[in-house]
């Protein structure tokens, strides 16, 4: 298996531009997870997803963040406008069957810079 | 809230040492994950542990949990440079929309 993919794996952006950072999950895989880790607040849970469905958002920092799965293979996080502050690595993540003993894998992070 | 703490948060240790490192967590949980992650890299799954008095082992790494007491502990045995790494506990909450919320990392660094 591929594990998880994502892209781009690193970007730099100017502060306003939009950002949009994109995950395939392993294929089989119905829990989807979206992290943010810095050096100031380590790792953070963003979103995650549960069949495609959006289960709990309460991480994502503010209105200018979105994430969406259209399909069980496809998930997108979304900054709009972009800022400094929000350079950090992304990382997706996904498991069969959410947390249920199940193993949840990484995938190699996207790593955004805003200048 | 459930707050997961590691120490030490940095461990710097010869070849050949022995030393643990121990993760607390605030509320109950029984589900507790060990990760490593190399510099610049993706974290790597090490240990999923489900119960209470649950032990893995996997080469020089044995983890192990206490429900009861909140504590799960990763024990390296005689290690070696290739262990230099971070290692993150990540344990999910209960009830409501579970979550798996990680400690701040414990950065082993193995000096020959």
């Amino acid at each position: 298996d591929a594990g998880v993919i994502q892209s781009p794996r690193h970007e730099v952006t100017e502060m306003g531009q939009e950002v949009t950072l994109r995950c395939k999950p392993i294929s089989g895989h119905n829990s989807l997870f979206w992290y943010r880790q810095t050096m100031m607040r380590g790792l953070e849970l963003l979103i995650y997803f549960n069949n495609n469905v959006p289960i709990d958002d309460s991480g994502m920092p503010e209105d200018r963040f979105s994430a969406k799965m259209p399909n069980a293979s496809f998930s997108t996080l979304k900054i709009q406008p972009s800022e400094p502050r929000d350079s950090a690595v992304y990382f997706c993540a996904s498991s069969l069957d959410r947390y249920y003993g199940n193993t949840i894998y990484f995938g190699e992070g996207s790593w955004l810079t805003v200048v | 809230e459930l707050k997961v703490e590691q120490n030490p948060l940095f461990l710097s240790m010869q070849e050949g040492k022995n030393y643990t490192i121990y993760c607390n967590y605030s509320t109950t949980s029984d589900r507790l994950y060990w990760y490593r992650q190399d510099p610049g890299k993706s974290l790597e799954s090490l240990f999923v542990l489900l119960s209470n008095g649950a032990v893995k082992q996997e080469g020089r790494l044995m983890a192990s949990l206490d429900t009861k007491a909140r504590l799960s502990t990763l024990h390296i045995t005689a290690a070696v440079h290739d262990l230099s790494a971070t290692y993150f506990c990540a344990v999910v909450t209960q009830g409501g929309s579970e979550k798996l919320v990680f400690g701040k990392g414990t950065k082993l660094t193995v000096n020959p």
